[in-house]
């Protein structure tokens, strides 16, 4: 099967900036997706990554490199509000998601 | 109603009782689809449709099924539920099967 490895937590201060980082197997690739789930909630939609490099959008910005299967979502000026646990998805070769298990980011005053 | 809605929003189950939960969406995407999420684990693909008329098996399909008699509705049952089967079940749909995906509310599920 595909693995999607992401950190399982991290934390950063308010105002700061923090890269989550995800790997994905290669084989057989169609997408790179980064949601957002705050607790109790649903995920909800931040980026889509097809072809390689970085894609910008306010404050959130992914970055793909199809190459070394790996992606990473920067949030920068860092707001309470975004505590959360941030989902990386892998499009695979049946246009299914594969979900990695979510990285819970901290957001500390 | 706008987006997409499922119900109940939590339920407590018996062992080997049966189960529908329900899912509509009014944004008249094609595709349509049902998550577990657990503790621990990512999203975990049940069934999937992408069109009314059609449906598919996902990662853990076993017991459970769905149909998909029309575009906005998907119920997903459970036949004879099972202490398993506790989990958080979210609907999903898009536009196209490789676009982006709406989720419901999600369904609390407590099989006991």
């Amino acid at each position: 099967g595909q693995n999607i490895d992401q950190p399982t937590e991290m934390t950063a201060t308010e105002g700061a900036i923090v890269q989550i980082n995800c790997t994905y197997q290669t084989s057989g690739f169609n997408g790179l997706f980064w949601y957002q789930q705050h607790a109790g909630e649903a995920p909800t939609f931040l980026s889509y990554n097809v072809l390689d490099g970085l894609e910008e959008k306010g404050r959130f910005s992914s970055f793909l490199s199809r190459s070394k299967g790996y992606s990473y979502l920067l949030l920068k000026e860092l707001q309470m509000k975004d505590s959360a646990s941030y989902l990386c998805a892998e499009l695979d070769s049946n246009y299914q998601l594969i979900w990695g298990a979510g990285t819970k980011l901290i957001i500390k005053p | 109603i706008a987006g997409i809605t499922q119900a109940p929003t939590s339920q407590i189950l018996a062992a080997g009782r049966r189960m529908t939960l329900r899912c509509t969406q009014d944004m008249r995407h094609n595709a349509m689809y049902w998550y577990r999420q657990d503790l621990g684990l990512g999203l975990r693909l049940i069934h999937y449709s992408n069109t009314a008329g059609t449906t598919g098996k996902g990662e853990v399909p076993d017991g459970y099924s769905v149909s998909r008699a029309n575009t906005d509705d998907f119920p997903l049952t459970l036949a004879s539920a099972v202490p398993s089967q506790t989990s958080v079940y979210f609907c999903a749909s898009s536009d196209s099967f490789e676009g982006e995906q709406f989720f419901g509310p999600g369904t609390r599920l407590t099989v006991l």
